[in-house]
């Protein structure tokens, strides 16, 4: 299947930083990317969609100038979660559809464990 | 929107015993069914999908079945190994859609 790349896979920081989430397609173009959150043991929760060249769409309850999603080529889409809180702590993945004939599947990144001190 | 719900949340089985997975959706809409495997602290990993044209696939011990009828779709694992050990997820998309439905994960163990 198609590969998605995230960096970087395990961070840790101070409270009142911001942390940039990379989410790379690495073979294929990706005009939309997901971004998630998950808590232990649970779901995914997706926080947003993020679109190439045009504005992110924010899940309800979702505060976009706290999660700020930029997705400014083909392959590349960016999650930095802004002043960050130790309530931001969580796993982050993302996601990206790949086309197999007229049919798109979904490929996860790594994900990306945030730990703020 | 589309609203999935998936049952159990937890299921223990014996090695060499068949685990199932059920999935129902809302949205008549919904024309692929994709299944996820997430161990812990990994990516979730597509083992295996289902499209509205056929009722049942099957790769090796592991198969799906859609009722398109009732809305429901299943994940079944045969002759489970404690490499099965992990939360399994189910979701639904609308082919020209823009959106995955996940369900809220099933967590599977295998005793050895």
């Amino acid at each position: 299947g198609a590969v998605v790349s995230q960096h970087p896979s395990w961070v840790i920081c101070k409270s009142g930083t911001s942390v940039k989430i990379e989410c790379r397609s690495l073979d294929f173009q990706a005009t939309t990317m997901f971004w998630y959150r998950q808590f232990p043991k649970q779901s995914l929760m997706l926080m947003a969609t993020s679109n190439e060249g045009s504005k992110a769409t924010y899940e309800q309850g979702v505060e976009k100038d706290k999660f700020l999603i930029n997705h400014a080529s083909l392959t590349l889409s960016t999650l930095t979660v802004t002043s960050a809180h130790p309530e931001d702590s969580s796993f982050y993945i993302c996601s990206a559809r790949d086309r197999e004939g007229v049919w798109e599947k979904l490929f996860f990144g790594s994900g990306t464990q945030l730990s703020v001190l | 929107g589309e609203n999935v719900e998936q049952h159990p949340s937890t299921l223990s089985v014996q090695e060499g015993d068949s685990a199932v997975i059920k999935c129902t959706y809302s949205d008549s809409a919904s024309n692929y069914f994709p299944w996820y495997k997430q161990e812990l602290g990994k990516r979730p990993q597509l083992i295996i999908d289902i499209r509205s044209n056929v009722g049942e696939k099957k790769d090796q011990r592991i198969a799906v079945t859609l009722n398109k009828t009732a809305k429901h779709f299943s994940l079944h694992i045969t002759e489970t190994q404690p490499e099965d050990s992990a939360v399994y997820f189910c979701a639904a998309s609308i082919r020209t859609g823009n959106q995955f439905y996940f369900g809220t994960g099933t967590s599977l163990t295998v005793i050895p």
